[in-house]
């Protein structure tokens, strides 16, 4: 099955400066990396998610990128504002595409 | 915008007891999940249903667990008999499809056993 790890678990940046977070999956099978973004004691919300027919997705200040040859997969946040404090998971589907494997979060601090 | 709800928001039992979970998914959605999340801890897969019957479970879906579709418009999660780690938000979630479709996660049932 599917083993995705994510780093790093915690992420402080100054407002305005970028964020990354990086992701490995080890089934050269999958083909769609999602990310989520988890507020404290809310649902987890799709916030962009990207296919193997492409190497870089971008939604305004959001981008993902993803290496297939070396199963690892990206969020990149820039201009970091204090609401994008929040935890963030990657994804990768294990056999069907709704049966997640999630990542171990990473929990993003933005001071201002 | 339609959206995945959950009851209770939050519910909590004795070790031992029946807990069972409530879900409406989005109505044109085909395929429905249960994940769990003990608190601080990642998101985990439990169980997916397709057209009345499981597709997959994961190893935490043991016979303590059922799911249920009792009409048009629910699905269920039963724990049969409640253990101390069973104590986790449990999130349903559904999907227009299993290829492309992205999931919806309802906001989720606290479970507390003591």
């Amino acid at each position: 099955g599917e083993n995705v790890e994510q780093h790093p678990s915690t992420l402080s940046v100054q407002e305005g400066d970028s964020a990354v977070i990086k992701c490995t999956y080890s089934d050269s099978a999958s083909n769609y990396f999602p990310w989520y973004k988890q507020e404290l004691g809310k649902r987890p919300q799709l916030i962009i998610d990207i296919r193997s027919n492409v190497g870089e997705k971008k939604d305004q200040r959001i981008a993902v990128t993803l290496n297939k040859t070396a199963k690892h997969f990206s969020l990149h946040i820039t201009e970091t504002q204090p609401e994008d404090s929040a935890v963030y998971f990657c994804a990768a589907p294990t056999d069907s595409w709704g049966k997640l494997q999630f990542g171990a979060g990473t929990q993003v601090v933005v001071t201002p | 915008e339609p959206e995945v709800t959950q009851t209770p928001s939050h519910q909590v039992t004795q070790m031992g007891q029946e807990v069972i979970l409530r879900c409406v998914p989005i109505s044109n959605h085909l395929y429905f999940y249960w994940y769990r999340q003990i608190l601080g801890q990642k998101v985990e897969f439990l169980v997916s249903f397709y057209n009345n019957e499981i597709s997959e479970k994961s190893e935490i879906f043991d016979d303590q667990f059922s799911v249920e579709r009792p009409d048009g418009s629910n699905f269920t999660l039963k724990i049969r008999s409640t253990k101390l780690e069973d104590s986790a938000m449990y999130f349903c979630a559904s999907s227009e499809w299993d290829g492309t479709g992205e999931l919806f996660f309802g906001e989720g049932s606290r479970l507390t056993v003591l």
